[in-house]
Order: structure tokens, then C-alpha cells, then sequence
């Protein structure tokens, strides 16, 4: 069981926009941690989408974005496509555990 | 450019021990901030962090497998080693090596290596 926890699925039609909650608690997101975001392509490793909350590493498209308030983040994904269909990741820095934590993923689906 | 390559066995028997190794290139570990984590993911599952070796040789564990994880660099060799003790069959995973870096309040993944997927059976 995740210390962050994210929805099992989301799912949107092709140029729609989703979001993607993670919400953890005091002792994580809400001591100021950052919160990244991880793409996992079908049978890939997981690829860095957004680092320190809302930060793109070169070459991610601006659809996607990362915000992070109080105690949640989230990442959203505008003009949903075909090819953003994967697992999404949030993690954090927990300091009552004293170690890094990922959320239990969301699966995208494009219908 | 920064890539890394987890290798070791692709199956091991119960309580046996597991030795790990990722091999990287494009950085140095002994740059300042640096990291190397292992990762690993069972089967239809989510992601799950095991240890950090940090530039300066200090170490971190997953508190639940602190007991049985051991993590270390050999910078001259570009390569850092896990090691797992008393593997059982929930231990099946793919796992992954990762290039760790400082965001602005913690450090994250941002480049990974392909993953070993390793079975525990008898």
C-alpha cells in the first residue's frame, strides 16, 4: 500500500484533456517535497515526464503538466493522444519513512 | 549521454542471495549530487524504490528491506552492486538502475536502465 495514492485508471478520448491526482500527507507532499511524474510505456522502463512539481525535461511535449498544493499533485495531460497510453507514476521524498516513495500508478487509456 | 544496463541472474532459488550489477556511462559517481537508485517492479505491478548511493558514499534503503539490501559503488569501474539477501518468490521483479539527480527539495530518476527481470523459484 502507497504512502501516495493515485486513481487505478483514467481514460479520455482523443484531444481531451485528463488529469491525474496523487495525494500523500503531511510527512511527503505536504512537508514540501517535490513530486515527479513518470511515463511507462508498455513493456519499457519508465521514462522522467516532470520533475520538481512542474518542470519538463527536454523533449516532453507542453501538453503535459505538473502542479503540486498542500498535501496533492497532479498531472495533466491536454490534447490526449494515442501514443499517451501508459502507466503514470507520482514520487516524493517521505521523511517519516525516511525514504523515497512512489504512487501506485494510473493506467491512461485513449478511447 | 547517460546510459545504464542492470546485469545478473535471471533466476535464483528461495533464500538464495542476490547480487546486481548496473554498469553505466555518460557521468561520474563521484560528481557532486549525484546518484545511482535501484528500482524494481513486480510483474503487473507498480514501481517500488529500493536504495540510493549518493556521490559521497552515503546510502539509503527502502525501510521495509533495509535488513536485507546492501548497496555500493566502485567508481573506477563506473558500476554500483546491490545485494539482496533470503530472495523469496514475492522478490520476482524486473529490476532497475536509475541515474538519481537533485530536484529543488529531493532527488528523482531521470535517466534508467533497461531492467533485469529476475524470478525466484525453486
Amino acid at each position: 500500500q502507497s504512502v501516495l495514492t493515485q486513481p487505478p485508471s483514467v481514460s479520455g478520448a482523443p484531444g481531451q484533456r485528463v488529469t491525474i491526482s496523487c495525494t500523500g500527507s503531511s510527512s511527503n507532499i505536504g512537508a514540501g517535497y517535490d513530486v515527479h511524474w513518470y511515463q511507462q510505456l508498455p513493456g519499457t522502463a519508465p521514462k522522467v515526464l516532470i520533475y520538481s512539481n512542474n518542470n519538463r525535461p527536454s523533449g516532453v511535449p507542453d501538453r503535459f503538466s505538473g502542479s503540486r498544493s498542500g498535501t496533492s499533485a497532479s498531472l495533466a495531460i491536454t490534447g490526449l493522444q494515442a501514443e499517451d497510453e501508459a502507466d503514470y507514476y507520482c514520487q516524493s521524498y517521505d521523511n517519516s519513512l525516511s525514504g523515497y516513495v512512489f504512487g501506485a500508478g494510473t493506467k491512461v487509456t485513449v478511447l | 549521454q547517460i546510459t545504464l544496463k542492470e546485469s545478473g541472474p535471471t533466476l535464483v532459488k528461495p533464500t538464495q542471495t542476490l547480487t546486481l550489477t548496473c554498469t553505466f556511462s555518460g557521468f561520474s559517481l563521484s560528481t557532486i549530487g549525484v546518484g545511482v537508485g535501484w528500482i524494481r517492479q513486480p510483474p503487473g505491478k507498480a514501481l517500488e524504490w529500493l536504495a540510493l548511493i549518493f556521490w559521497d558514499d552515503d546510502k539509503r534503503y527502502s525501510p521495509s528491506l533495509k535488513s536485507r539490501l546492501t548497496i555500493s559503488k566502485d567508481t573506477s569501474k563506473n558500476q554500483v552492486v546491490l545485494t539482496m539477501t533470503n530472495m523469496d518468490p514475492v522478490d520476482t521483479a524486473t529490476y532497475y538502475c536509475a541515474h538519481s539527480t537533485y530536484g529543488s527539495q529531493n532527488y528523482y530518476f531521470d535517466y534508467w536502465g533497461q531492467g533485469t527481470l529476475v524470478a525466484v523459484s525453486s
